[in-house]
């Protein structure tokens, strides 16, 4: 089955330390976008893709960083610069810029 | 960068009844997208309606969109326990050009 395959579900983060979220998507899909989420606030888009070797920052983009060096992954890495790191992040997928978005079941990131 | 703003936040129903949920945005679009999320999981796709649509219908939901007023709702029918989920609109803000800018969502709880 095609889809969108996020790990780890779970995540703690030490202070000082970077942390790598992975994003997989056999859907064959060119876009690949990350997303935070805060409870009451909805999503915020941080990082997308439209195509391989290229992406673009999003609204939230202090803190974190992407790579795009094959078509199916987009691992976010979340850095010590980011210093209010809890959240729900979710990796999501489309065909083209504006299509409808398949999403996995994101990572849980926290403090420890 | 909010373009999308559900209304009303929270809804409460019991089963069998009808719920409905708004959903107004800024600027000019070429498509709204509405999607469903079940607590900690990712987002699911439910239906997109194009800026020259006024009305569409899948299954139990029918969505209408508005471009005069900058606005769309989500209507399902005959609600059940099992679409208790929050809801969320996304839109295409055609100026942006980036990718879809989602809203906060509007949590709807069906009770049996």
């Amino acid at each position: 089955d095609g889809g969108i395959t996020q790990s780890p579900k779970y995540l703690f983060r030490k202070e000082g330390q970077n942390v790598t979220l992975s994003c997989e998507q056999n859907l064959n899909h060119d876009a690949m976008y990350w997303y935070r989420q805060d409870p009451g606030q909805g999503l915020r888009l941080i990082y997308y893709s439209q195509i391989v070797n290229d992406f673009q920052k999003g609204d939230i983009a202090e803190g974190y960083s992407v790579s795009r060096e094959k078509k199916e992954s987009f691992p976010l890495t979340v850095t010590s610069a980011q210093k209010n790191p809890t959240a729900f992040y979710l990796c999501a997928s489309s065909i083209g810029q504006f299509q409808p978005q398949h999403f996995g079941d994101g990572t849980r990131l926290s403090i420890l | 960068s909010q373009q999308g703003e559900e209304d009303p936040q929270a809804l409460s129903i019991q089963e069998g009844e009808n719920a409905t949920m708004n959903c107004s945005y800024k600027t000019s679009i070429n498509n709204l997208q509405w999607y469903r999320q079940n607590s900690g999981r990712g987002l699911v796709h439910l239906i997109l309606i194009r800026s020259n649509e006024r009305e569409k219908h899948s299954g139990r939901l029918r969505v209408t969109l508005d471009t005069s007023k900058k606005s769309s709702s989500l209507l399902i029918t005959a609600s059940r326990a099992a679409d208790t989920a929050s809801y969320f609109c996304a839109t295409d803000a055609r100026q942006a050009g980036t990718a879809l800018i989602f809203g906060k969502g509007t949590t709807l709880s069906v009770s049996s």
